[in-house]
């Protein structure tokens, strides 16, 4: 089972460069999320998706742009990188039954913006 | 605002004693509360989690209590392990179904 995989897992970018981090779940999920965790922080959210089509911000939207085609796949896009940006990235996705509430994450995504 | 807290980044515990981690939240809306364990270099991956309309869950050598008076959870771990040493997230659901995750308790289970 893959689950939930992320691409690239590591990029070092250049300021002002522009990139997309790939994500793609095979679950059939309805819910998908990007997080971002800085050293020493919690998981923060960028944005999510409850459905194909539909994308909402979350707590930390600023500098990223994402888009929700199909059931699978999530990309979230850096349009301008800054340095503000270095983080390591992690795609989420939950199906919409369960009793759980249980995200399944990808491997993870280092991006270093220098 | 951080609305879910971990107010230990680190704790250490003897293999075989109780390990017990916690966290306070402060949005009464949260409908579901989760405990992520998080190995480096990997994603986190999902331990236990509670409904807020219970008190108590057990799964194994993990229970998870929560205390909604308090807006307090806590994971308590029955015998330790030295496996059990990462970094443990408490995470929070809202009606939304946005995730809202602490800033991580590392845990060491010393052999």
């Amino acid at each position: 089972n893959a689950g939930v995989t992320q691409t690239p897992k590591f990029r070092i970018l250049k300021i002002g460069q522009s990139m997309t981090l790939q994500c793609t779940q095979d679950m059939n999920h309805n819910y998908m999320y990007w997080y971002r965790q800085d050293p020493g922080m919690g998981l923060k959210l960028i944005y999510y998706s409850v459905g194909a089509g539909i994308t909402d911000k979350g707590e930390v939207p600023n500098g990223y742009n994402v888009s929700r085609s199909t059931t699978e796949d999530f990309p979230l896009r850096l349009e301008l990188a800054a340095p503000s940006q270095t983080s390591v990235y992690f795609c989420a996705s939950r199906g919409r039954g369960g009793n759980t509430g249980e995200l399944f994450f990808g491997e993870g995504s280092r991006l270093t913006v220098l | 605002d951080q609305q879910v807290k971990q107010n230990s980044p680190s704790l250490s515990v003897q293999e075989g004693r109780i390990s017990i981690l916690n966290c306070d939240y402060t949005n009464s809306m949260f409908d579901y509360f989760l405990w992520y364990k998080k190995y480096p270099a990997e994603g986190p991956t999902f331990l236990i989690s509670i409904s807020s309309i219970k008190d108590k869950n057990e799964d194994g050598r993990f229970t998870v209590f929560l205390n909604k008076s308090a807006k307090h959870l806590s994971l308590h771990i029955v015998p330790s392990q030295p496996g059990d040493s990462a970094v443990y997230f408490c995470a929070a659901r809202n009606t939304g179904n946005q995730f809202y995750f602490g800033t991580g308790t590392s845990l060491t289970v010393i052999p």
